[in-house]
């Protein structure tokens, strides 16, 4: 079964800074598709990043970044000059056809 | 707003009874996806559908089921509630298979 998993249940960031998340997943397929899903304290899920297997160039989205390494299955995501309102629960996603799996989640603190 | 409606947004009921979380997809989306999310826990996958007919299956209990209707709308039904499954029921959809799922803003059930 494809496993993903987020190592730093928390990690704190000090604004204006950068901060990398780390996930992990575990899967013997070659096409899929990972998120970065983002839960601020509204508790809504919000699309942050997605990446193509088949795609080498990492994604980037305005201060959102991601490092894709197949070969490691590796998916982590960079928040360059973090803001007060990035702090949240971001969760890594793994999609495969119709099986979905989400890590256990990260809680990011941006310290002013 | 990600365009996913879920009605009603707060429940509040007993032990024993029975429930029913709608959700509407985005326009054009035909796959709908039920999440539980209990108190500082991941996603847990429940149930897909696709085009009104079930697709996956995840960790569902018996005592949940869940339906897509022709116009694309779906019921989440829970019943028998215990204390335990006091949680957020996220709906998801997405226009079909490896297209990220948008989320709606939750039904936080409570089961007194």
């Amino acid at each position: 079964a494809q496993t993903v998993t987020q190592s730093q249940p928390e990690m704190s960031v000090q604004e204006a800074e950068t901060v990398t998340l780390s996930c992990t997943y575990d899967t013997s397929e070659s096409d899929y598709y990972l998120f970065w899903y983002k839960q601020p304290p509204s508790r809504q899920m919000i699309l942050v990043i997605r990446q193509e297997a088949y795609k080498q160039q990492n994604a980037t989205e305005n201060r959102f970044s991601v490092n894709f390494q197949k070969a490691a299955k590796s998916f982590s995501l960079k928040i360059s000059d973090s803001q007060l309102g990035d702090a949240a629960m971001y969760f890594c996603a793994y999609r495969r056809a119709d099986d979905m799996r989400f890590g256990a989640g990260t809680r990011l603190t941006v310290k002013p | 707003d990600s365009g996913v409606t879920q009605t009603p947004k707060h429940l509040i009921t007993a032990t024993g009874q029975r429930v029913t979380l709608r959700c509407s997809p985005r326009s054009g989306d035909l796959s709908v996806y039920w999440y539980q999310q209990s108190l500082d826990q991941g996603l847990q996958f429940l149930i897909q559908y696709y085009n009104g007919e079930e697709r996956a299956k995840g960790n569902i209990l018996e005592r949940f089921s869940a339906q897509q209707f022709p116009d694309l709308h779906s019921e989440l039904n829970l019943s028998s509630l215990e204390l335990g499954d006091s949680a957020l029921y996220f709906c998801a959809s997405s226009r079909g298979v490896g297209y990220e799922q948008y989320f709606g803003p939750g039904t936080r059930l409570t089961v007194t």
